[in-house]
């Protein structure tokens, strides 16, 4: 594997389920984010984990929990989420020199799809 | 609040030259991006500017005006393969990168 990964690329959920996405990075970069892109909207940062610390978002709900056991892996975790949660989640890596600095570029996973019903 | 703007859609012809504008309102300026997004495609970068004047990487150009608050992505001997998204995204004080909409950009042959 070469560069971002995520999976599922696809998924289907109903609002009780609970589920998780993973992403992982093959870059060695030191910096993982989440993003959230609806149709016609600016990506949303969601969470950032740089040099092991995260930075967090407040304005994102309860029911999105992210998980970073290392540098390479990122899981964002969802609970009773709502229709409107439907989205394109992308993952993405960097390699900064300090946290929560952006000085390079961020290479970004396929994204997973999901649909919430 | 922070702001980017850029157009919504464009459209242009193959062969011709487009400039996509971005203008930005942050707290705090740390380089501006550009990147290019194909329908069910991750983004992927184009460019990076910090400094005033023009960067050009092949048919891609990107030009900064710090003092303005403007960018424009240029993009010359255009193909169809260059029908995508152009995503502006700009870091700010606290080093996070805020982004565009994004420009739907369409080639029509």
């Amino acid at each position: 594997e070469t560069g971002v990964t995520q999976t599922p690329r696809h998924l289907v959920m109903g609002m009780t389920n609970k589920k998780s996405l993973k992403c992982e990075q093959h870059l060695g970069h030191n910096a993982m984010y989440w993003y959230k892109q609806s149709a016609k909207k600016p990506l949303e940062l969601m969470f950032v984990y740089s040099l092991e610390e995260r930075v967090e978002n407040n304005s994102v709900p309860s029911r999105f929990s992210p998980e970073c056991p290392n540098s390479s892996h990122l899981f964002l975790h969802l609970h009773t989420l709502q229709p409107e949660d439907s989205a394109l989640y992308l993952c993405a890596s960097s390699q900064d020199g300090a946290s929560g600095r952006v000085y390079n570029e961020q290479f970004f996973g396929p994204g997973t799809r999901l649909t919430v019903l | 609040g922070q702001n980017i703007d850029q157009p919504t859609e464009m459209t242009a012809t193959e062969g011709a030259i487009v400039q996509i504008n971005c203008t930005y309102q942050t707290s705090g300026f740390n380089g501006l991006f550009w990147y290019q997004q194909h329908a069910g495609e991750a983004p992927t970068f184009l460019s990076y500017n910090v400094l005033d004047g023009l960067e050009e990487k092949g048919r891609f150009s990107s030009f900064l005006s710090r003092s303005k608050g403007y960018s424009y992505l240029l993009l010359k001997e255009l193909q169809m393969k260059d029908s995508a998204s152009y995503l502006c995204a700009v870091g700010d004080s606290n080093y996070q990168l805020i982004w565009g909409a994004g420009t739907k950009l369409i080639i029509k042959p």
